[in-house]
This record gives C-alpha cells, sequence and structure tokens, in this order.
C-alpha cells in the first residue's frame, strides 16, 4: 500500500497570506489527523476528520481550518499568516487506533 | 489529564549501549501507547506499540515495558547503533484521540 502523501512538500509564504496543504491518506483508512510540529512545542493536534466530518479540534484559532473529501483526501487551510506558523505540518492517516504519518509540509512565514 | 510527560529530553549513549526513554499518563482511558521514531526532515514512523494488558512487548531491539499501575511506559532501545539517533516520542490514545509527549532526542556515539 502506499503511503500518507502530503503536498506541497515545502511552502514558503509572506505574512497575512493564505496557504492550503493537501493529505492523501492510505487507501481504505478514513480518518485523518492534522499536527503542527516545532521545536518548542513539539507535536500540537490541529483536529482530526473522519467521513468528512471534524471529529475531535485542538486549541488552535480559526485561522486554521480544514476539510475532508469523500475520497478521504483532505486539506487544511490557515489564513492570514503569522510569523509564528512557520512549522512542520504533519498528517496522519488513520484506522482503528494506528496512526501512520506522511513526510510533512514545511511552512515558512517571512 | 491529556498529558503525556516524557523523559529525558536529550540522551547520549555509546553505541553497543541500552538507551531507555520513560513516559507517564493520567488519564486511564487510554488503551494504545504508541512509540515513533522521527529522523530530520521526515515524518514520525511507528516504532512499536503496546496495549494495557501485556506488561512488556519486544520487537528486535526494541522493547515497551509498560506499568499499568504507576500509569507509566519506558521504551528499551538494546545494542544501540548511530542508526538509532532520532527523536522519539511516545503518544497515548484511545481510538484517534492521540497525546503525545514533548519528545527524546537520541544520539548514539560511534
Amino acid at each position: 500500500k502506499a503511503g500518507v502523501t502530503q503536498t506541497p512538500r515545502y511552502l514558503i509564504k509572506t505574512r497575512g497570506q493564505q496557504v492550503t496543504l493537501s493529505c492523501s491518506p492510505i487507501s481504505g483508512h478514513r480518518s485523518v489527523s492534522w499536527y503542527q510540529q516545532t521545536p518548542g512545542q513539539g507535536l500540537q493536534f490541529l483536529f482530526e476528520y473522519f467521513s468528512e466530518t471534524q471529529r475531535n479540534k485542538g486549541n488552535f484559532p480559526g485561522r486554521f481550518s480544514g476539510r475532508q473529501f469523500s475520497n478521504s483526501r483532505s486539506e487544511m487551510n490557515v489564513s492570514t499568516l503569522e510569523l509564528g506558523d512557520s512549522a512542520l505540518y504533519l498528517c496522519a492517516s488513520g484506522i482503528a487506533d494506528s496512526q501512520f504519518f506522511g513526510p510533512g509540509t514545511r511552512l515558512t512565514v517571512l | 489529564q491529556q498529558q503525556v510527560k516524557q523523559s529525558p529530553q536529550s540522551l547520549i549513549v555509546q553505541k553497543g549501549g541500552i538507551s531507555i526513554i520513560n513516559c507517564a499518563y493520567e488519564n486511564t482511558a487510554f488503551d494504545y501507547f504508541p512509540w515513533y521514531q522521527q529522523f530530520p526532515g521526515k515524518g514520525p514512523a511507528l516504532l512499536i506499540a503496546i496495549r494495557p494488558d501485556v506488561s512488556e512487548k519486544k520487537e528486535g531491539r526494541f522493547t515497551i515495558s509498560f506499568n499499568k499501575s504507576a500509569k507509566q511506559f519506558s521504551l528499551h532501545i538494546m545494542d544501540s547503533q548511530p542508526g538509532d539517533s532520532a527523536t522519539y516520542f511516545c503518544a497515548a490514545n484511545y481510538g484517534q484521540n492521540f497525546v503525545f509527549g514533548p519528545g527524546t532526542r537520541l544520539s548514539v556515539l560511534p
């Protein structure tokens, strides 16, 4: 089975812009979770989608949003980017109680 | 109650030595305890996992010890190799509700 794919792998944006990241989970997995990883804060949970519905949400401002499509692919959007949004954004494909991570999208906000 | 504590923050071990990383949790609803290994520039990869109905699980050089009454679990890496140098995250979850420890940076000296 193919693993979790995330696009793009690298992204450079400026403050105030918005960005959309994409994640394709492992075939057959219906859960997709998003995490923000920074050196100082570790892995921070953003939200989880299951069958196109947001099932769980972390403590992030409303600028961070996501959605999931009928084929389980997911996107996350960050609006009005801030310098502090620079991070590695990880998508995890889930089934039962297991999660498998993609390679991440490295977002740099200038 | 949702926290997972992990120690040490960093660890330096000689080649051939034993690396030990410890984690503790509070929420007794957690029923699955995975460990992830992350190399620089990569997403975390599932290494080994345990359920609370067993006290130990071994896969190759990697062993998880689990103490349900103390709500603690640990990862032991036997015969540590330079290729094991990475950041290790413990996690605890029920379903797709994952909570990650802050990570341990392991360096194995040749």
